[in-house]
Formats: C-alpha cells, structure tokens, sequence
C-alpha cells in the first residue's frame, strides 16, 4: 500500500465548476501538506502549503487537512480553462526534506 | 520561478553510456533534490544534497550518483543508463520562508535511454 493515495483521474469539468480533489495517506507523522500544479511538460509549481490542519485559502483555491481521517483536499472555485494541469499532493513528515507526492489527478476544465 | 535551470533539457543516449545531467540555482540555498517522475508512480525522490558535497540517498538511488562541488550546481550522474531510467528528471530547491517551507522545482530533462 502506497503511503500517499491520488485518483489519477482524468476529471472532466466545464468552465464555472467547483473541484475537488483529494488524497489520502496512511501514515500520522505527515505534518507538512502541499499541492502542486503541474501543465504539460513543465516543472511543478507550489499552489497550497499547509503545516497541520485546517484549512488555507487563496483566491479560487481553498485546501483542507483533516488529520483525524488522513485526508486532504483541494477545492478549485469558479473552475477556468487555464486551470488544466495535473495536480499533484505532496506530504513530509518532521521537515519538508523528504516528501511523499500522490500520483496526480488530471484535471480537465472545458469551455 | 525557483531560479533553478536545468540542461541539458531534451537527451537521447544508448544503454551503457555514462549521463549527467545539471541542475543550477541562483538562490543560494542550501538543500537541492533530485526526482524522477513516471506515469503511475508520480515524483520519486532519487538523492538529495545538505550543503557543498554532503549528500543523502532517495527513495530509488539505485543506478544513480550525484556530486554537488559548489552550492550553486548539483549534478546528477548515470553511470552507465539502462532503459529503465528512460524518465523525466527535476531539480528541486527547499527555500525556507516566513509562511513557508517546502520545495520548488525547476522545469525538467526528459531522458530517453535507447
């Protein structure tokens, strides 16, 4: 079993949509959670950084922890084309040295 | 942008011949990574530098040597390739700031091991 679980997806959604998308992990020591966006064939980019639970919010884009069900989630508002990109979570534990990245979602938003 | 450059960008090579590829930053910053990424396994961290030549292994640093001489370079070395590390590979820096502390990655060499 994986340590970080991700729904490679594709998931396809029109423009204007609320997504969510999600990761599980199996171990408690994670303490440091992100999410990445990635376009084709480019590097990826920090979207969200949490250290803990809670939630973060950031223009459109809204991540949540919840520690006590080991789930994390990015919520994407107000869904645009642009934001067309794998998304990938991304967890370390004491520090941010060795981080344990989810496969990616997919994410499609058309016109 | 993380200030981070990697080259070459694009490398075709045959089984058994030696590659290194480089990562440069203008940062300064003391910890640098190196990932592969493949379909279905997503980012794997392959080593990783604390500062001028002090390393650690990753999780899949079989096959792979690095060598970081001077803070600003950090090279990774292929010893002798083999078709499974046909990959995409990134740099990565940790910068460390007031409300975060995590890594950023630079744009990635494609490797096709022949």
């Amino acid at each position: 079993q994986k340590e970080v679980e991700q729904d490679p997806g594709p998931l396809s959604v029109p423009e204007g949509a609320i997504v969510s998308l999600n990761c599980t992990y199996s171990n408690s020591a994670f303490q440091y959670f992100m999410w990445y966006r990635q376009y084709s064939r480019k590097g990826p980019e920090l979207l969200m950084y949490t250290y803990s639970s809670g939630n973060k919010e950031d223009g459109r884009f809204t991540a949540q922890v919840d520690k006590s069900s080991k789930y994390i989630s990015l919520f994407i508002r107000d869904s645009q084309p642009s934001d067309s990109a794998t998304y990938l979570c991304a967890m370390g534990k004491g520090n941010t040295d060795k981080l344990i990245f989810g496969t990616g979602t997919r994410l499609q938003v058309f016109p | 942008d993380a200030g981070i450059t990697q080259s070459p960008r694009h490398k075709v090579t045959e089984t058994g011949t030696p590659v290194t590829l480089r990562c440069h930053q203008t940062e300064n910053h003391r910890y640098m990574y190196w990932y592969r990424q493949d379909p279905g396994h997503g980012l794997r961290l392959i080593h990783y530098s604390y500062g001028v030549k002090d390393t650690d292994k990753g999780e899949v640093s079989d096959g792979y040597s690095v060598s970081r001489s001077k803070t600003e370079d950090f090279l990774l070395t292929l010893e002798s390739a083999t078709s499974s590390q046909t990959s995409v590979y990134f740099c990565a820096i940790r910068r460390s700031g007031s409300t975060t502390d995590t890594q950023y990655f630079g744009p990635g060499t494609r490797l096709t091991v022949l």
